[in-house]
């Protein structure tokens, strides 16, 4: 148990649709990463937050946002569902935002798009 | 531009020495990673070696990088069927935040 945690588990929902994930990270930790992992494209860096403030972006859409809140909590709203936003979707959490600090993985949710 | 490749998949017998290698391309890189993901289940970190050493030892764990060509290998010894998984390297991208880029991960299937 790495100590982050992600609700829900799965989440099955309809082409157009919008859902939030959301994500805890481990006590003390102020980062908090998304990462998206699709078959076709691998494990992609999403975007970064830093003790409430975005820090980097990666590949996100403009159909997607994320915010973090003052008890460090994250979500990662995504709207417009498409088929291919079907994916495994992270959240880590690292104590800062140095390389040499560890990120500690959730168990992901796990987004079905029909 | 930041690329880390893997081999896809790798089979071997159980007792037998598991070797999975990586390639990566950002030589500023100062830590890399090795990350684990049994079936259905999320990231675990397994190990990580900085990029000022060679080598590495964490039990059955060995990780050696060869700076030069930029080479990074995971060895597992005695490999059990519990070390079937998906493995993943990782190296953080060039600018200065904490994006770890990933390799396409390399599927390890033991053999009783």
């Amino acid at each position: 148990d790495s100590g982050v945690t992600q609700t829900p588990k799965h989440l099955i929902t309809a082409t157009g649709q919008r859902v939030t994930l959301r994500c805890s990270p481990r006590s003390g930790d102020l980062s908090v990463y998304w990462y998206q992992q699709s078959l076709d494209q691998g494990l992609q860096f999403l975007i970064q937050y830093y003790n409430g403030e975005e820090r980097a972006k990666g590949n996100i859409l403009e159909r997607f946002s994320a915010q973090q809140f003052p008890d460090l909590h994250s979500e990662l709203n995504l709207s417009s569902l498409e088929l291919g936003d079907s994916a495994l979707y992270f959240c880590a959490s690292s104590v800062g935002t140095r390389q040499q600090e560890t990120q500690y993985f959730g168990p992901g949710t796990r987004l079905l798009v029909l | 531009g930041e690329d880390v490749e893997q081999s896809l998949f790798l089979s071997v017998r159980e007792g037998d020495s598991s070797v999975i290698n990586c390639t990566y391309t950002d030589s500023s890189s100062t830590y890399l990673y090795w990350y684990k993901q049994e079936p259905g289940a999320g990231l675990q970190l397994l190990t990580y070696i900085f990029s000022n050493m060679d080598m590495k030892q964490d039990q059955r764990l060995t990780v050696l990088l060869n700076k030069k060509d930029k080479h990074l290998s995971l060895r597992i010894a005695d490999t059990q069927t519990g070390d079937s998984a998906i493995y993943f390297c990782a190296e953080y991208g060039s600018s200065n935040t904490g994006k770890l880029i990933f390799g396409q991960g390399t599927t390890l299937q033991v053999k009783p």
